[in-house]
């Protein structure tokens, strides 16, 4: 059964860092996502990508953050300068999405992002 | 108006018992339902999806039970199992790119 993959499955990094998680969403999907969940918390919308560009973005997603579709099957989420408070888990989803088809979105296991 | 309201925080419920938990919406353009099962340091999985225009949806021991005119919908699971045991999350499409706003999740513990 396809399935969205990420990596790395934990990052490290110092305050300031840059970071980049990668996803390899699913084959056949258009839509894809980014989310985060701080500990213990629910999950939040980060920012949605269709047709090479940002449909939609949060709040959360300020200036420090990119997301770019590097080639025909990786997605990545770029943290330009973290901050203690960007520690969370950070998932990716794709969807199928659009007429005629489902909303589904299918999350990937995620990222722990620890920032230090 | 953005928000998806999910009770309770927790549940115990024994072996073979039935697991009820609740969710509910302000916004009456949301129109998808999906509910997420979570296990400690995985990603949401995707369980079982409602549409406005259905009251329920059975997927084996999984049901959602929607009610539109209440704002109100929610997950029932049935012959509840140890394995069952996992934090769930409701959800509604947020966006009109779909993006997923969820609600706080309801950690279930299912007892032998």
């Amino acid at each position: 059964e396809p399935e969205v993959t990420q990596t790395p499955s934990h990052q490290v990094t110092q305050m300031g860092q840059e970071v980049i998680l990668r996803c390899v969403p699913i084959s056949n999907h258009l839509y894809f996502y980014w989310y985060r969940q701080i500990l213990g918390q629910k999950v939040e919308f980060l920012v949605s990508f269709y047709n090479n560009e940002i449909s939609e973005k949060s709040e959360i997603f300020d200036d420090q953050f990119s997301v770019e579709r590097p080639d025909g099957s990786n997605f990545t989420l770029k943290i330009r300068s973290t901050k203690l408070e960007d520690s969370a888990m950070y998932f990716c989803a794709s969807s199928p999405f659009g007429e005629g088809v489902g909303y589904e979105q299918y999350f990937g296991p995620g990222t722990r992002l620890t920032v230090t | 108006q953005q928000q998806v309201k999910q009770s309770p925080q927790s549940l115990i419920v024994q072996k073979g018992g039935i697991s009820i938990i609740n969710c509910a919406y302000e916004n009456t353009a949301f129109d998808y339902f999906p509910w997420y099962q979570q296990f400690p340091g995985k990603g949401p999985a995707l369980l079982i999806a409602i549409r406005p225009d259905v009251s329920e949806k059975k997927e084996g021991r999984f049901t959602i039970s929607f009610n539109k005119s209440a704002k109100q919908f929610s997950l029932h699971i049935m012959d509840s199992q140890p394995g069952d045991s996992a934090t769930y999350f409701c959800a509604a499409n947020g966006g009109s790119q779909g993006n997923l706003i969820f609600g706080k999740g309801t950690k279930l513990s299912v007892k032998p």
